[in-house]
């Protein structure tokens, strides 16, 4: 157990529909990146946010948003779907001032 | 635009042979380089890192080596065992931006 905890772990769903992807930090880390991972491909940044505020954006599609609650908690939400969006969704934390982040198991999303 | 290259999809290593995993990058702005494992199902797991003011560090059977002038990094896994089999991905910070790059990853299979 990474500490990072993503809910759910797969998710079916169909075109045209939204998800949201939660996900919960390391205790104490105040950063939370997302990432897509999609077959074949490497870990693609989408965004990060620190202490809820919205640090940085990676290749996010505008149908994507995220954001970060007072307790820490990230969410991904992703709407009006496609078959492309069919991927891994990986959620990280990092400490302030660390070296590297820690990531959760991530979140399969099907899109049929 | 890929500022982190892992060029190798795969390697197939026999048992208690050497691993070499490489990667490049284009950023002379990263200070910071780490691997991260991944096994099917879970999150990656960070494996090694090495500053930017360093060449080589060594944990163990891994070692990574820098190679500023060439912008090249490389890990090393001796002797490798059928349980390093799993994708392989190195990343890099740039400092500036505080952002990490991934690769695309390498898929090792270590045959017993």
């Amino acid at each position: 157990d990474s500490g990072v905890t993503q809910t759910p772990k797969h998710l079916i769903t169909a075109t045209g529909q939204r998800v949201t992807l939660r996900c919960s930090p390391r205790s104490g880390d105040l950063s939370v990146y997302w990432y897509q991972q999609s077959l074949d491909q490497g870990l693609q940044f989408l965004i990060q946010y620190y202490n809820g505020e919205e640090r940085a954006k990676g290749n996010i599609l505008e149908r994507f948003s995220a954001q970060q609650f007072p307790d820490l908690h990230s969410e991904l939400n992703l709407s009006s779907l496609e078959l492309g969006d069919s991927a891994l969704y990986f959620c990280a934390s990092r400490a302030s001032g660390g070296d590297g982040y820690t990531f959760g198991s991530g979140t399969r999303l099907t899109v049929v | 635009d890929q500022q982190v290259k892992q060029n190798s999809p795969s390697l197939s290593v026999q048992e208690g042979r050497i691993s070499i995993l490489n990667c490049d990058y284009t950023n002379s702005m990263f200070d910071y380089f780490l691997w991260y494992k991944k096994y099917p199902a879970e999150g990656p797991t960070f494996l090694i890192s090495i500053s930017s003011i360093k060449d080589k560090n060594e944990d163990g059977r891994f070692t990574v080596f820098l190679n500023k002038s060439a912008k090249h990094l490389s890990l090393h896994i001796v002797p490798s065992q059928p349980g390093d089999s799993a994708v392989y991905f190195c990343a890099a910070r740039d400092y500036n931006f505080n952002k990490f790059y991934f690769g695309s990853g390498t898929k090792l299979n270590v045959k017993p």
